[in-house]
């Protein structure tokens, strides 16, 4: 089936290290975004991909990086810069104008 | 620069009654508008979208949304409530290009009481 796939679903991780989060589609888009999702903050834009090997900052940037090698992949980093990475990730590509959305990861930091 | 504000955090419906979710986008340019449906502990999934057709817009499971410039809104509404529309409803605008940045207001979750 086609679709985004996001890995792993539930991620703990001590403080201070960095972590790799994954985001796969075989939906052939160009676009590719990273949004996080706290309680009552809605979905903040991270990072997003028009095309390979080009990305753009969203809103809320720092402590996290990026890479697009290729087409399907888009993964997300999240450095011990980010001052408090615990939260709800979602991966989403995009075509025609309509988003779709990846089953999330949530990353806790302990 | 863009965004949208959804009024109201929370909204609590009685089974059968009217649905209705309001939205207000900011956009130095006409934007693309879009209502998405999120159940607990997933992704997002698209109820409906404008883009610059028709400004009554029909989505899945009953809901529809009006674009009114004239207000720069985007409210969603279905005539009646089903338990199952349980859930937290995010508005999104874009700029109309099919790939640019798309941003999320707050989202409002819907309660639906028997």
């Amino acid at each position: 089936d086609g679709g985004i796939t996001q890995s792993p679903k539930y991620l703990f991780r001590k403080e201070g290290q960095n972590v790799t989060l994954s985001c796969e589609q075989n939906l052939n888009h160009d676009a590719m975004y990273w949004y996080r999702q706290d309680p009552g903050q809605g979905l903040r834009l991270i990072y997003y991909s028009q095309i390979v090997n080009d990305f753009q900052k969203g809103d809320i940037a720092e402590g996290y990086s990026v890479s697009r090698e290729k087409k399907e992949s888009f993964p997300l980093t999240v450095t011990s810069a980010q001052k408090n990475p615990t939260a709800f990730y979602l991966c989403a590509s995009r075509f025609a104008g309509d988003a779709f959305f990846g089953q999330g990861t949530r990353l806790t930091v302990v | 620069a863009q965004s949208v504000t959804q009024l109201g955090s929370h909204v609590s419906v009685s089974e059968g009654a009217l649905v209705l979710l309001r939205c207000n986008y900011s956009s130095s340019v006409p934007p693309y508008l879009f209502w998405y449906v999120q159940y607990p502990n997933q992704g997002l999934q698209l109820l409906l979208k404008y883009t610059s057709a028709a400004t009554l817009v029909k989505g899945i499971n009953g809901f529809e949304a009006e674009f009114k410039k004239s207000e720069t809104s985007f409210h969603l509404t279905k005539p009646s409530a089903h338990m199952s529309d349980a859930a937290e409803y995010f508005c999104a605008v874009s700029p109309t290009d099919s790939w640019g940045k798309l941003q999320f207001g707050a989202g409002t979750q819907v309660v639906v009481t028997p």
